[in-house]
């Protein structure tokens, strides 16, 4: 399979206790996006690498989020303290600088269940 | 204001009709635009670029209206396949944005 993958696929956790999630994007996409998506909304925009420089963090990435991309090819996504409001299905996607590279290929999320 | 608003729907329709989902977008110098579908506990998955001389696909056309900040979204000939949510899309300098999404039913 050489679509973008997420793991884990689901995650329990206790309130206060931290959790990464790891993304492996399509292998030639330089770009990689995290969002978060809640009941009946669209995902929002959470953070953008371009190669392994962090280029964009939205006002919802708090100071409990962080995420790297050491290498420029997976990356990760950690939430410290979770809070209950954090449960979320938080997706990965990338795509490529190149011609027509705009278009944004999702894995298929990794929900988070805050207890 | 949002960036991307959607009517939320939920849109019933019976199996062969046409249904229309239109998008209004905030930022006027937006770059690229897209429809995406997304089934219940699913990821995106990208149905269509939008482009201004408009463009189809099968018995999906999209149009795009800058001047009015517009998308929209035809579907003819619904199949009960079609039952999804369409999320609305607006690439603004490499950030994307997206509509809360538009639910389609499509009922024998």
């Amino acid at each position: 399979d050489t679509g973008v993958s997420q793991d884990p696929r689901h995650k329990i956790t206790k309130r206060g206790q931290n959790v990464t999630f790891r993304c492996d994007p399509i292998s030639e996409h330089n770009r990689l996006y995290w969002y978060r998506q809640t009941l009946g909304q669209g995902p929002e925009f959470l953070t953008y690498f371009q190669n392994e420089a962090q280029l964009e963090k939205s006002r919802l990435l708090s100071d409990r989020f962080s995420a790297e991309r050491p290498k420029g090819s997976f990356s990760t996504l950690e939430i410290q303290r979770t809070e209950q409001g954090d449960s979320a299905m938080y997706l990965c996607a990338s795509s490529s600088s190149g011609r027509g590279g705009d278009t944004q290929y999702f894995g298929p999320g990794t929900r988070l269940t805050v207890l | 204001r949002k960036e991307v608003e959607q009517d939320p729907g939920p849109f019933n329709v019976p199996e062969g009709a046409t249904v229309a989902f239109n998008c209004t977008y905030s930022n006027s110098a937006s770059q690229s635009f897209f429809w995406y579908r997304q089934d219940c506990r699913k990821e995106p998955k990208l149905l269509m670029s939008v482009y201004s001389s408009g463009n189809e696909d099968g018995r999906f056309t999209a149009q795009l209206n800058r001047a009015s900040q517009y998308i929209s979204l035809l579907i003819r000939d619904s199949k009960l396949s079609d039952s999804a949510t369409y999320l609305c899309v607006v690439n603004s300098f490499n950030k994307f944005y997206f509509g809360s999404g538009t639910k389609l039913n499509v009922k024998p």
